[in-house]
């Protein structure tokens, strides 16, 4: 079974508006943490947000909030104010409590483009 | 530079050619990691160094793929008698090895295996 899935190859949102990129993820070990990196066409991985199993509130940066609905096992990324360079493909990742490193699991991504 | 370096950018090599892609992580930054990226997919774990430890090999895909890290800093990947389907952008990120904290992800090897 897929650790984390991403339901939307792509998404369109326009200029201005908020949009929501899916997050599902499947672990048994009630200790992790769920990471949501953005990909632009030049090829870098930036480091968007974070949100450990066991922090009570979802977490926010800036113009990026986690819904973190624990009971569903999602981790949706909501994007408030979308802006041109939002474009971009977007990956949720996963570390697990019981793995012996800290490797993050990543997802297939979702690609977000912008209209003006 | 203070971000993870990686060289070459770019490498064109033939069918059955070895390979050695370079990672020179962030100044003390204990983990390294290696993943691999196939045109328009997600990236794919291939092996992780944590400090002294045994570095964890479970996602290397073949044989034909080692790694080494030496003196807990640069790391090297080396592909042997590549493949066609070995064509891919390699990343590899580096981290402060603790829990919550984020990889830091250098600009990728695009390789291309004619």
């Amino acid at each position: 079974a897929q650790k984390i899935t991403q339901t939307q190859p792509g998404m369109f949102v326009q200029e201005k508006e908020a949009v929501t990129l899916d997050c599902t993820y499947d672990t048994s070990d009630p200790s992790y943490g769920l990471f949501w990196y953005k990909q632009p066409s030049s090829g870098e991985m930036i480091f968007l947000i974070y949100q450990g199993s066991y922090d009570q509130q979802n977490a926010t940066e800036g113009r990026y909030s986690l819904n973190f609905q624990k009971a569903r096992k999602s981790a949706n990324l909501v994007i408030s104010a979308s802006q041109l360079g939002d474009s971009a493909m977007y990956f949720c990742a996963m570390r697990e409590g019981n793995n012996a490193g800290n490797m993050l699991t990543f997802g297939g991504g979702t690609r977000l483009m912008v209209k003006p | 530079g203070a971000g993870v370096s990686q060289s070459p950018s770019n490498k064109v090599t033939e069918k059955g050619k070895d390979v050695e892609l370079r990672c020179d992580p962030i100044s003390g930054h204990t983990a390294l990691y290696w993943y691999r990226q196939s045109l328009g997919q997600g990236l794919e774990f291939l092996i992780y160094f944590q400090g002294n430890s045994a570095p964890d090999k479970s996602g290397l895909p073949s044989d034909r793929f080692s790694a080494e890290r030496t003196g807990g800093s640069v790391s090297t990947l080396t592909i042997q008698r590549t493949q066609q389907e070995d064509s891919a952008v390699y990343l590899c990120a580096s981290s402060l090895g603790d829990w919550g904290g984020e990889l830091f992800f250098g600009e990728g090897s695009r390789l291309t295996v004619l």
